[in-house]
């Protein structure tokens, strides 16, 4: 099973809402990662989890907010987003290391538009 | 830094007319070349992983090929639900982190 399953599939929020992201995998991966994906664009990096700690946030803004529950488990909390914010956002998780079998497996994303 | 270039952009091909993606990358000590196809609105889908130059992985229609400094994704007779876009990833290795840093990704489209 190479599972990544996102809840919701699809989200509009008020710029003054709060909403949360949800991801969860099932594979025994120790990393997770928060992407976000613009039309026509590759993904970009948000975050990364290894062993349910935060070990990489690139620059992001702090109206989003991630949280690694647990090994299984990975949040996106979102509060007082832009316009520009709209997106797809995907999590996707790995193996930790640098050694072999360590590709990232996706989920179907969540696509957001903010209002 | 980390440079990983796809070409052509955009490819339009007719059903069964073979042809190949480029993925041209710089980086020091590659850990792994990472392929995968996107269709619009949903995550990306993992294909193969290339770790060292020479090595082939083949998953029906696709093949992937890696030298030192590029990476090809082989179409051979390709369908009309091979459109997508192909996007192509490379992981450092010693002193770096283990996040793949992606291209900018081919869109393919196959007319029947």
């Amino acid at each position: 099973d190479t599972e990544v399953t996102q809840t919701p599939k699809h989200l509009v929020m008020g710029m003054t809402n709060k909403k949360s992201l949800k991801c969860e995998q099932h594979m025994g991966h120790r990393a997770m990662y928060w992407y976000k994906q613009k039309a026509k664009k590759p993904p970009e990096l948000m975050f990364v989890y290894s062993y349910e700690k935060l070990s990489i946030n690139e620059s992001v803004p702090s109206r989003f907010s991630p949280e690694c529950p647990n090994s299984s488990l990975l949040n996106l909390h979102l509060h007082a987003l832009q316009p520009e914010d709209s997106a797809l956002y995907l999590c996707a998780s790995s193996q930790v290391g640098r050694g072999p079998h360590t590709e990232a497996f996706f989920g179907q994303g969540t696509r957001l538009t903010v209002v | 830094e980390d440079q990983v270039t796809q070409s052509p952009e955009a490819l339009r091909l007719q059903e069964g007319e073979s042809s190949s993606l480029n993925c041209s990358y710089t980086v020091s000590g590659l850990r792994g070349l990472f392929w995968y196809r996107q269709d619009p609105g949903k995550g990306p889908e993992f294909l193969f992983t290339l770790y060292s130059a020479g090595e082939e992985k083949e998953k029906e229609r696709l093949k992937a090929t890696l030298t030192k400094k590029e990476s090809f994704l082989h179409i051979t007779a390709p369908k009309p639900e091979d459109s997508a876009t192909y996007l192509c990833a490379v992981r450092r290795g010693a002193g770096g982190s283990y996040i793949p840093t992606f291209g900018r990704g081919t869109s393919l489209i196959v007319h029947p």
